[in-house]
């Protein structure tokens, strides 16, 4: 039973694709999250929904739109894709929006070329 | 603003005992949590304080000074499979709500 999965796992695509990545809780959480980590490790959150609201929105460029069309998805489109958009996705959920504790997704590793 | 502070690396034995630390920084604090990330995985979370103390869980303890902005990660009895990143998170303050920072990370390696 997977808690939080995500799709797809790799994802290579070239420059000024437009592409998509989706996430699904199955622990009834009320939160999720998406986080970008980069090539040296650095763990940086994008978004984050709780009951399908927007309610961190970081300062990420407007070719990222978050949709979340039930409590538990929560998706990722990106337009115009650029070389400096390859890194690891990590989609994450929990219940409420304090820190006790997120659970990740697996994680996608979006390259492109 | 908020930051946070935390060893690039560290390195220790098998069986030994390794300390991480973590300072921060934060326009209101409301918790400090650790997660470790093997390569090629996800985070997982290990712990949460939001109080001063020491809290137990196995071989892993955590530990928070809020006057010191303060906390470590300790791990017990070092196994090889504990070779991973672990980093501090932070909850604060945020223009219209809470936000949770990562740290940047610390890479333990443990030797036989």
């Amino acid at each position: 039973d997977t808690a939080v999965s995500q799709t797809p796992k790799y994802l290579v695509t070239q420059m000024g694709n437009d592409k998509s990545i989706k996430c699904e809780q199955n622990l009834g959480h009320d939160t999720m999250y998406w986080y970008k980590q980069d090539s040296k490790k650095f763990l940086k959150i994008m978004f984050s929904y709780n009951n399908k609201e927007l309610i961190i929105n970081e300062t990420v460029p407007n070719r990222f739109s978050p949709k979340s069309p039930d409590k538990a998805h929560l998706n990722l489109h990106i337009n115009s894709l650029e070389l400096g958009d390859s890194a690891v996705y990590f989609c994450a959920s929990s219940q409420g929006t304090g820190l006790n504790e997120q659970y990740f997704g697996p994680g996608t590793r979006l390259t492109v070329t | 603003g908020q930051s946070l502070e935390q060893p690039s690396e560290v390195t220790a034995v098998e069986g030994a005992i390794v300390q991480i630390n973590c300072t921060y920084q934060t326009s209101g604090f409301y918790g400090l949590s650790w997660y470790q990330q093997h390569d090629g995985g996800a985070p997982t979370f290990l712990s949460y304080n939001a109080l001063d103390g020491l809290e137990e869980t196995g071989r892993f303890s955590s530990f928070l000074s809020r006057s010191d902005s303060y906390g470590y990660l300790l791990l017990q009895e070092l196994q090889m499979k504990d070779s991973a990143s672990y980093f501090c998170a932070v909850r604060g303050a945020y223009t219209g709500g809470f936000k949770t920072i990562f740290g940047a990370g610390t890479r333990l390696f443990v030797k036989a």
